[in-house]
């Protein structure tokens, strides 16, 4: 049982180039969310979703678009990536709302 | 708008001391409160979770208690270790109409040996 699982954990893109997260989840739970993480911010929700092929914005969704083609995987996708979407994201599931469970988080840098 | 808030944002402590973090939210009806820790570099690791219905939870040194009327809810450590330093993070779900879950900005916890 390996939880939640995101990759890749590091990456480094230039201003302009597009990229996709991937969260796969092994615990069966309907709801899958994709934070930002930010010194001095806290953590701020970028999209959710409550069940597959659905998907909801959270409170920073520009720049950003996900898909949930299958209940275990959450993609986040940054279409062309900008120096502001430097930061670290984790993704989380929970069985409804109940616990929720993170990912380790990839750490991405735009220069 | 629920917002939660996380006081002091910096505690330094040394070992064995028992300490209380503190977790403050403005919108009373909420179905859940979580605790989670954050090392550093690292993701989150859920430490507790107290149900709406609940006034307290506990695990190993760890108690976690939940007063809606006021507002509030602390997580009590006991006996501290230097292992426990971290920052910890409460989050709460409203009851109905979202399904979101609204972060604190957390406390750094240092224990000092």
């Amino acid at each position: 049982n390996a939880g939640v699982t995101q990759t890749p954990k590091f990456r480094v893109l230039k201003t302009g180039q597009s990229m996709t997260l991937l969260c796969a989840q092994d615990m069966n739970h309907e709801y899958m969310y994709w934070y930002r993480q930010d010194p001095g911010m806290g953590l701020r929700l970028i999209h959710y979703s409550v069940g597959e092929g659905t998907t909801a914005k959270g409170e920073v969704p520009d720049g950003y678009n996900v898909s949930r083609l299958k209940k275990q995987n959450f993609l986040l996708g940054l279409e062309s990536a900008a120096p502001s979407q430097t930061s670290v994201y984790f993704c989380a599931s929970s069985l409804r709302l109940y616990e929720q469970y993170f990912g380790p988080g990839t750490r991405l840098t735009v220069t | 708008k629920q917002e939660v808030t996380q006081i002091p944002a910096a505690l330094s402590v040394p070992e064995g001391e028992n300490l209380v973090l503190n977790c403050s939210f403005t919108d009373s009806a909420i179905y859940n409160l979580q605790w989670f820790r954050q090392d550093p570099g690292k993701g989150l690791t859920s430490l507790l979770l107290i149900q709406s219905s609940q006034r307290e939870q506990t695990s190993g040194r760890l108690n976690a208690s939940l007063d809606k009327s006021s507002g509030r809810s602390t997580l009590y450590i006991a006996a501290s270790q230097p292992g426990d330093s971290a920052t910890y993070l409460c989050a709460v779900t409203r009851l109905s109409g979202t399904y979101k879950y609204i972060f604190g900005t957390g406390t750094r916890l240092k224990v000092l040996a």
